[in-house]
């Protein structure tokens, strides 16, 4: 079983649609979780962290659910520039990053 | 941008070649993370540097090996290529080992032939 493990998508929605990208984790110790973005063919960058109350970024809003171990992201009012592959990552203890393997999102005009 | 380069942004190597790939950290950055992307997958954490040491290695074989310098730019060498070996190297620095937020460069394309 993947340590993390995402919907490899593609989610194609039109432009002004609200989607939600959902990914599970295996290790319960982990402690932090994030949504980086990556474009195609470029490198992933941070999206937002992801904390267990909740948080929200303009569009873009993440929840974490510990006891589920499951970390979910919303995305409301779709922009073409939205278009994206949307990875799910996690951090246990001081280990680097694990990544999901990505959930690819085409926003249609 | 993130401030972390990478070089080269290419490459082409035989199956058997030895390959060195370099990345200089953001200013002040003293950790330095390595990571494979295959294509359609998600990076794969490969090792970490810290204050010129390796910190931690994931699920790859020794012929990946790597080095941090003073300056605390690192270098990822691989040897004995192998076609599975094709893919987008990435390094990542982060101000302190642990810490949250990871900056990652361009990445270098590797292709094996």
């Amino acid at each position: 079983r993947k340590e993390v493990e995402q919907d490899p998508g593609p989610f194609n929605v039109p432009e002004g649609a609200t989607v939600a990208f959902n990914c599970t984790y295996s290790n319960s110790a982990s402690q932090s979780f994030f949504w980086y973005r990556q474009d195609c063919r470029k490198e992933p960058k941070l999206l937002m962290s992801v904390y267990s109350s909740g948080n929200e970024d303009g569009r873009f809003t993440a929840q974490l659910n510990r006891a589920s171990q499951y970390i979910s992201l919303l995305i409301r009012d779709s922009k073409l520039s939205d278009s994206a592959t949307y990875l799910c990552v996690v951090r246990t203890g001081r280990r680097a990053l694990t990544f999901g393997s990505g959930t690819r999102l085409q926003v249609q005009p | 941008e993130t401030g972390v380069t990478q070089s080269p942004t290419h490459l082409i190597k035989t199956r058997g070649q030895q390959v060195t790939l370099r990345c200089s950290s953001q200013s002040g950055h003293n950790t330095v993370s390595w990571y494979q992307q295959a294509l359609g997958q998600g990076p794969q954490f490969i090792f970490q540097y810290y204050r010129e040491e390796e910190n931690g290695r994931g699920n790859f074989p020794p012929r990946f090996s790597g080095l941090q310098f003073p300056n605390y730019s690192s270098e990822l060498n691989v040897n004995a290529l192998e076609l599975d070996d094709s893919a987008l190297y990435l390094c990542a620095s982060s101000l302190e080992q642990g810490r949250d937020e990871q900056y990652f460069g361009p990445g270098t394309r590797l292709t094996v032939t």
